[in-house]
């Protein structure tokens, strides 16, 4: 079935350094979304992606996503700790949403 | 506005009980997502309704799960009878179209013993 890679699956960080991760699917995706999840908290949005080669950008973040719609990243840049959280990024290939298993941020002061 | 409301917000209770959650999700939203959330498996998502009618199911894990949504207010997630192996976080999200961005509740976090 339809598959979301996700990598890393943890990253500890200095404040100051830069993060990314990244998502592949198996299929082709109509769109690509990124949610944010605190300790303890719930997923919350981030942005969607629809276009072939999108690239948004919010402050500090960067989202790209593939010329071939399969694959997503999302970049911090100069993390700060209240970046902490576990990043998924979710896509809906045909009628199935799949989710990406996570990358925990971990960023020391 | 109360965002997408979850109850209870923890449960726990023995194997072979029957466990209900309940979500209400935004006024307006006709999309409804139930997920599971496991530190094993991440986050799965188990069925979403529109407009009140089940669309996919396929995720529910097997038959002791099952989802309703008696109107566009409300829906619960049963589980009966429960095993330990449910212990999770379950969310309840909605939208207001398939592939928009999704306002997750709180969830509930279930404790099987």
């Amino acid at each position: 079935g339809q598959q979301v890679m996700q990598i890393p699956q943890y990253q500890h960080v200095q404040e100051g350094e830069d993060f990314t991760t990244y998502c592949n699917s198996s299929t082709t995706l109509s769109n690509i979304q990124w949610y944010k999840q605190r300790p303890g908290g719930h997923p919350v949005f981030l942005i969607q992606l629809v276009k072939s080669g999108e690239v948004k950008k919010q402050k500090r973040l960067t989202f790209q996503f593939g010329e071939a719609k399969k694959n997503s990243s999302l970049h911090i840049t100069a993390t700060q700790t209240t970046d902490v959280g576990t990043y998924f990024c979710a896509g809906w290939g045909g009628n199935k949403l799949v989710f990406g298993a996570g990358t925990i941020l971990r960023v020391k002061s | 506005d109360a965002g997408v409301i979850q109850s209870p917000r923890h449960e726990v209770t023995e194997m072979g009980q029957e466990v209900t959650l309940r979500c209400k999700p935004i006024s307006g939203h006709d999309y409804l997502f139930w997920y599971r959330q496991t530190m094993m498996r991440g986050l799965e998502l188990l069925i979403y309704f529109n407009n009140n009618v089940p669309i996919d199911d396929s995720g529910m894990p097997e038959d002791r799960f099952s989802a309703k949504m008696p109107n566009a207010s409300f829906s619960t997630l049963k589980i009966q009878p429960s095993e330990p192996r449910d212990s999770a976080v379950y969310f309840c999200a909605s939208n207001t179209g398939r592939a928009n961005e999704q306002f997750f509740g709180p969830g509930t976090r279930l404790t099987v013993l």
